[in-house]
């Protein structure tokens, strides 16, 4: 079964405006990963953030988690035409398991 | 290339018929992963490797599933008498230290059974 929830499924902005999707997830965890998938393709991984911290930036991303309500954000800022993806949240589950726990995705469209 | 990659891109094949994939991780990297994902939904976790051991397992890898990594490098995932239902992507990714580095996937294998 999938422990996250990406919201929205879907969103569609235009280029330059900045796009938030949420994930939701069930379980205690140790960190919570954001990955891209262009259509068709491979997984790429974006950020890594840990239960201990609270927000993460690395360059146009800002990550936040918030282990109290088990959810998360991820912002874009001055989104591209290039950004066009799906996004997952992926949680790995506490007890030793190594796998990733992943969500159905926010597919994003940013019209040029 | 030093990426993951998985052959082949595409299979197709009758139902019943038997297939497998092979998957190169990044060669330093110790930990194998295989997860399939559907239309519209996440990857779901198959099956881990580290190294040459396969230590977890999913209830989705039916009896008709086997993977193997000898030697702990390449590693292989095998269908048997493979049902329209195993229609799907299935990607491969590696880490070097567990869930708590990113994991590099590859472009995966899209299979269909017709």
């Amino acid at each position: 079964s999938q422990q996250g929830e990406e919201d929205p499924q879907a969103l569609s902005i235009q280029e330059g405006e900045n796009a938030t999707m949420n994930c939701s997830y069930k379980t205690s965890i140790n960190n919570l990963q954001w990955y891209r998938q262009n259509s068709g393709r491979g997984l790429v991984h974006l950020i890594l953030i840990r239960s201990n911290e609270r927000e993460k930036h690395s360059g146009r991303l800002r990550v936040t988690l918030d282990t109290s309500k088990k959810s998360s954000s991820l912002l874009i800022t001055a989104s591209r035409a290039a950004d066009t993806a799906s996004y997952f949240c992926a949680t790995d589950t506490q007890g030793g398991s190594e796998k990733l726990v992943f969500g159905k995705g926010t597919k994003l469209t940013v019209n040029p | 290339d030093t990426g993951v990659s998985q052959n082949p891109r595409h299979k197709i094949t009758k139902r019943g018929q038997n297939v497998t994939f092979r998957c190169d991780p990044i060669s330093e990297h110790n930990r194998l992963y295989w997860y399939r994902q559907t239309l519209g939904q996440g990857p779901e976790f198959l099956t881990y490797f580290q190294n040459e051991a396969q230590l977890e397992k999913s209830r989705l890898l039916s009896d008709r599933f086997s993977a193997e990594r000898p030697k702990g490098s390449f590693s292989t995932l095998e269908i048997q008498r493979t049902e329209q239902g195993d229609s799907a992507m299935y990607l491969c990714a590696s880490s070097h230290r567990g869930t708590g580095t990113e994991a590099f996937f590859g472009q995966g294998t899209r299979l269909t059974v017709v």
